[in-house]
């Protein structure tokens, strides 16, 4: 399984900011995803991210809120822009490979006052 | 409809019992189903993937998969309080690229 990390692994914000958050790969994937878990909730993907392609995203989410660069095989990043309290959960981004398994980042855990 | 439902729980069973989780899904062109455990304030850690009908065994876990009743389940023998945690269904949608997940279902294993 791949070994995934986040930077920040937390961050405070203030409301009207933006913050990116980058997720590495110590090993070259196709797919990752990037994911938002409200409290005590299930995971919501927010989009797509293969190398090469434009980020697909899923219903609700746009890339002028959380645009998405997935510069190489390795490296992603999310930023979630122009932030409202609303915007406050844990972003998670995952990757996965020829069997579909997921494999999960540790988390971003953003809180936006 | 949800794509894919598991229910909520908790879900308490005592120490070294069997514990049974189950997900319904509704694409029946799904071909990949996992489960993913996750303890509070960690990220999902992949239990089981399995892709075919039948069940599949890895160490105390078991999955089995009914692709015409479109029904995955977990089992856990000999649960141990390590085991509480939520644990979330995933299925693999018919456009490979999409993944779906439940809401998951809080384990208790009470010593």
């Amino acid at each position: 399984s791949a070994v995934i990390s986040q930077k920040p692994s937390r961050d405070i914000c203030q409301r009207g900011t933006s913050l990116t958050i980058q997720c590495q790969v110590d090993s070259q994937v196709t797919m990752m995803f990037w994911y938002r878990q409200q409290p005590g909730q299930s995971l919501t993907l927010i989009a797509t991210a293969n190398q090469g392609s434009e980020a697909t995203y899923e219903s609700g989410f746009v890339i002028d809120k959380f645009p998405i660069s997935r510069p190489n095989l390795t490296f992603s990043t999310l930023t979630v822009s122009n932030m409202s309290p609303e915007d406050s959960s844990i972003y998670l981004c995952s990757v996965a490979g020829t069997t579909y398994e997921q494999y999960f980042g540790p988390g971003t855990r953003l809180t936006v006052t | 409809q949800k794509e894919v439902e598991q229910n909520s729980g908790p879900l308490s069973v005592p120490e070294g019992a069997i514990a049974s989780l189950n997900c319904t899904y509704s694409d029946r062109g799904s071909q990949s189903f996992f489960w993913y455990r996750q303890y509070s304030g960690k990220s999902p850690e992949l239990i089981m993937s399995i892709y075919s009908n039948g069940d599949k065994e890895d160490g105390r876990f078991t999955a089995q998969l009914n692709k015409a009743s479109q029904y995955v389940s977990l089992l856990i023998r000999d649960s141990q309080p390590s085991d509480s945690a939520t644990y979330l269904c995933a299925v693999n949608g018919n456009n490979f690229n999409k993944f779906y997940f439940g809401s998951g279902t809080k384990l208790n294993v009470k010593p």
